[in-house]
């Protein structure tokens, strides 16, 4: 079992449509990323949430920290095209960083 | 360009075969993370070295090793290759705090034949 679980694992969807994606652990987490990866290189970190209940947004994407430091989510308002891509949630843990599973994105013009 | 480089980027080999993954850090960054990514398993973390220590393991496997030199550059080892251990393996560099960003590399691509 994941120690975070992402949904959708998979997400296709047509430009200026809304979306949401979540990242759920049973674990409290001192903090959450959310990194995006597009084919053939690695991951590069897009937020740190910090606080619960925070609130960041980063032009057209929104994320969420759950108030019990448990979850997250990232909103993406109007996707486009270049939005396509793998959005991996991830928390730090004895020291190590792991990972959820990703959800994968496509968004279609 | 995160400041992370790795060699080689693409990696054929056979079964039984011994590897070597090579990671340069960022400039500054005393820590270095590997992970293998693969399409069913996600991506998993191997191994996390600080300033040449060992500082934290994950399900690394007995085959595999690696280690940190004093210029601060790391080595992933892979021996007695398996099928199964075809992937991606990132080497990622930070500062090393419990809370810091990552910067990947852009991966080496094993191939196990």
């Amino acid at each position: 079992t994941q120690l975070l679980e992402q949904s959708p694992q998979f997400l296709s969807i047509q430009e200026g449509e809304n979306l949401t994606v979540y990242c759920n652990s049973s674990s409290v987490f001192s903090s959450l990323q959310w990194y995006r990866q597009e084919p053939g290189e690695g991951p590069v970190l897009l937020v740190t949430v910090v606080t619960g209940g925070e609130v960041k947004k980063l032009k057209r994407l929104t994320f969420q920290f759950g108030d019990a430091r448990k979850d997250s989510s990232l909103h993406i308002t109007a996707a486009q095209p270049g939005d396509t891509g793998l959005y991996l949630c991830a928390g730090f843990q004895g020291g190590k960083l792991i990972f959820g599973q990703g959800t994968e994105l496509s968004v279609k013009p | 360009d995160s400041g992370v480089t790795q060699t080689p980027k693409h990696l054929i080999t056979a079964t039984g075969q011994r590897v070597t993954l090579r990671c340069s850090p960022r400039s500054g960054d005393l820590s270095v993370y590997w992970y293998q990514q693969s399409l069913d398993q996600g991506l998993q973390f191997l191994i996390q070295y600080y300033n040449g220590e060992e500082r934290a393991k994950g399900n690394i496997l007995e085959r595999f090793s690696a280690q940190q030199f004093p210029d601060l550059h790391s080595e992933l080892n892979l021996s007695s290759l398996e099928l199964g251990d075809s992937a991606l393996y990132f080497c990622a560099s930070g500062l090393g705090g419990a809370s810091g960003e990552l910067f990947f590399g852009e991966g080496s691509r094993l191939t196990v034949l």
